[in-house]
């Protein structure tokens, strides 16, 4: 079945840390992959996506994320976090075959002065 | 541009009742997509509309519902309101190429959150 894990439901890290955010998808064929950030009593808004160009992506705020087919995995990271990025943060992807897309468990990331 | 609308943002009903949620797509965005978003489940998929047509569904009961008008907006209608319904429903447009799978960026709108009593 199709599936998309977000390891670690809740992250926490200080303020100036790396920002490391885990995600894997279950699919035998690459799929599309987004990160989605989530701020409170809002709608959520895309970091960034992988459509089959360059691994490394680049996203808004300072993020990127890397494509690693053998693994499966889509980690979203930020080499130093700022007390803004705390939020709620959402893999999705799209697979194959479907106009639909599949959203992870979320984690929420929190940032310490 | 104007961004993608919702109304309305909050909603009380109580079981038994039917609501229906109303999405307002950016202008030339022709696909749009409905979430149910709880603490549970976190985001469910629950429908796709292109062009009047929905392409996809989720995993929801036959009481959820939806549909697109000509001009892209949509609604999305919930006969038999049940507790567990009580959710952020959020909405999602893109451009919409009209191919699957779609690379469009989706762009949600701040949601409407239903409680039910």
């Amino acid at each position: 079945a199709q599936s998309v894990t977000q390891l670690g439901s809740h992250v926490s890290v200080s303020e100036g840390a790396l920002v490391l955010l885990r995600c894997n998808y279950s699919s035998s064929v690459p799929p599309y992959l987004f990160w989605y950030v989530q701020y409170p009593n809002q709608g959520l808004q895309l970091l960034l996506k992988y459509t089959s160009a360059a691994t490394l992506v680049k996203g808004i705020n300072g993020f990127e994320a890397e494509f690693k087919k053998s693994e499966t995995s889509f980690h979203l990271t930020k080499p130093s976090a700022h007390m803004s990025d705390a939020a709620e943060y959402f893999c999705a992807v799209t697979f194959t075959g479907g106009f639909k897309t599949i959203f992870g468990a979320g984690t929420r990331l929190f940032v310490k002065a | 541009k104007a961004g993608v609308t919702q109304t309305p943002r909050y909603l009380i009903k109580t079981r038994g009742q039917q609501v229906t949620l109303s999405c307002s797509p950016i202008s030339g965005h022709r696909s749009v997509s409905w979430y149910q978003q709880t603490p549970g489940q976190g985001l469910q998929f629950l429908f796709e509309y292109f062009s009047e047509t929905q392409r996809n569904k989720g995993n929801f009961p036959g009481r959820f519902s939806g549909r697109q008008f000509s001009n892209s907006r949509s609604e999305m209608n919930v006969s038999t309101l049940e507790l567990g319904d009580s959710a952020l429903y959020l909405c999602a447009s893109s451009f919409g190429s009209g191919l699957a799978p779609s690379t469009d960026t989706q762009y949600f709108g701040p949601g409407t959150r239903l409680t039910v009593l």
